[in-house]
């Protein structure tokens, strides 16, 4: 089977850092995703791991650990528009064809002032 | 190219009416994606095509759901028998190869 497990909710204050977890259990695997998502939006791509380390990209840096199964998305010099929800994906062990991402519940992240 | 199309964004639908969503992904893009997002969860995925070819359906996947891609451009979801579960977004996305995907705007659908 397959789970990815994030926190609900996370608050934080503008111009902080914050750290969103992520746990995965997949049947293989062949990377890693966050999105963003505004409400009423559709998820937006922000990182992609698929070897071990950081990626970083702006204010946004993604952490990966295979053999954690484990990764997190951090966010640096917090800005109200970064109150979303994020999503954590994982594609599982590609075949010729390659397979789905599959989908975290995401963490709903509100930023105040 | 503007992006991943969908059509409708809005459907409003009797229970038990069946209902047809329009997905256009980014032209050059062979992988395209068919997801379910109920409020405050995560995309689900439901079904996926490399071109023509459907290649895995959820096992979540009621058979009065099915979907098609028959020039391997456009697809097509299609809901028949609608139950007031089926209320959701549904979301397209696409992909070149196996990198990130681009998703729609999605098909808001309210079965009363």
């Amino acid at each position: 089977g397959q789970n990815i497990d994030q926190p609900t909710e996370m608050t934080a204050t503008e111009g902080a850092i914050v750290q969103i977890n992520c746990t995965y259990q997949t049947s293989g695997f062949n990377g890693l995703f966050w999105y963003q998502q505004h409400a009423g939006e559709a998820p937006t791509f922000l990182s992609y791991n698929v070897l071990d380390g950081l990626e970083e990209k702006g204010r946004f840096s993604s952490f990966l650990s295979r053999s954690k199964g484990y990764s997190y998305l951090l966010l640096k010099e917090l800005q109200m528009k970064d109150s979303a929800s994020y999503l954590c994906a994982v594609r599982s062990a590609a075949n010729q064809a390659g397979t789905a991402l599959i989908f975290g519940k995401g963490t709903t992240l509100s930023v105040s002032s | 190219d503007t992006g991943v199309s969908q059509d409708p964004r809005h459907k409003i639908t009797k229970r038990g009416q069946n209902v047809t969503f329009r997905c256009d992904p980014i032209s050059e893009h062979n992988r395209l994606y068919w997801y379910r997002q109920t409020l405050g969860q995560g995309p689900e995925f439901l079904t996926y095509f490399q071109n023509e070819a459907q290649l895995e359906k959820s096992r979540l996947l009621s058979d009065r759901f099915s979907a098609e891609r028959p020039k391997g451009s456009f697809s097509t979801l299609e809901i028949q028998r609608t139950e007031q579960g089926d209320s959701a977004m549904y979301l397209c996305a696409s992909s070149p190869f196996n990198t990130e995907a681009f998703f729609g705007q999605g098909t808001r659908l309210t079965v009363v």
